[in-house]
């Protein structure tokens, strides 16, 4: 049991670049989420998912896209990476259960867009 | 939506001594509490979470405090050790039941626990 699974684990692109981040978890959860993390502030949810097929915008959305075609996989896309999107990248999942279940983490994708 | 605000920002106790975060909310939908541990370069990992039905739970050397008329809630940490240090996260999440459990955190404290 892996639980949830990020790569790349480190990325440097440059200005325009696009990337894809990919999240995968084996705990069978429906909800699946995109956090960035800068200092200072923060967990900031970009998107979000309440299962395969669906996505939400969270807080941060602009500069970001998301798909999530299997419900183990959740993948974030930057299609024209600026340097305000050099950040720590963290997905994490949880069950959809009453009450509330909490989330689960990777280990975390270190982006540098120079 | 919610907002969620943590205090102090940075925290620095000697060995032994104990620790308290506070955090605070604005939505009183609010109904789920968890806190977080965030050790440098690593995931941020569950160490104690409280639900609105409850006041305060404790789990040894960690307890947490919840005020829902206040909207305020508290991390205690006893008989702090080196290993406790660590940035912490205070979250409230709110169940919606078609849209799926939105987390809001706070920005984070900073702890050292010096020797």
């Amino acid at each position: 049991n892996a639980g949830v699974t990020q790569t790349p684990k480190f990325r440097v692109l440059k200005t325009g670049q696009s990337m894809t981040l990919l999240c995968a978890q084996d705990m069978n959860h429906e909800y699946m989420y995109w956090y960035r993390q800068d200092p200072g502030m923060g967990l900031r949810l970009i998107h979000y998912s309440v299962g395969e097929g669906t996505t939400a915008k969270g807080e941060v959305p602009d500069g970001y896209n998301v798909s999530r075609l299997k419900k183990q996989n959740f993948l974030l896309g930057l299609e024209s990476a600026a340097p305000s999107q050099t950040s720590v990248y963290f997905c994490a999942s949880s069950l959809r259960q009453r009450p509330n279940s909490p989330l689960h983490f990777g280990n975390g994708t270190r982006l540098t867009v120079t | 939506g919610e907002n969620v605000e943590q205090h102090p920002s940075t925290l620095s106790v000697q060995e032994g001594d104990s620790a308290v975060i506070k955090c605070t909310y604005s939505d009183s939908a609010s109904n789920y509490f968890p806190w977080y541990k965030q050790e440098l370069g690593k995931r941020p990992q569950l160490i104690i979470d409280i639900r609105s039905n409850v006041g305060e739970k404790k789990d040894q050397r960690i307890a947490v405090t919840l005020n829902k008329t206040a909207k305020h809630f508290s991390l205690h940490i006893t008989e702090t050790q080196p290993e406790d240090s660590a940035v912490y996260f205070c979250a409230a999440s709110t169940d919606f039941r078609n849209t799926g459990n939105q987390f809001y955190f706070g920005t984070g404290t900073s702890l050292t626990v010096i020797p």
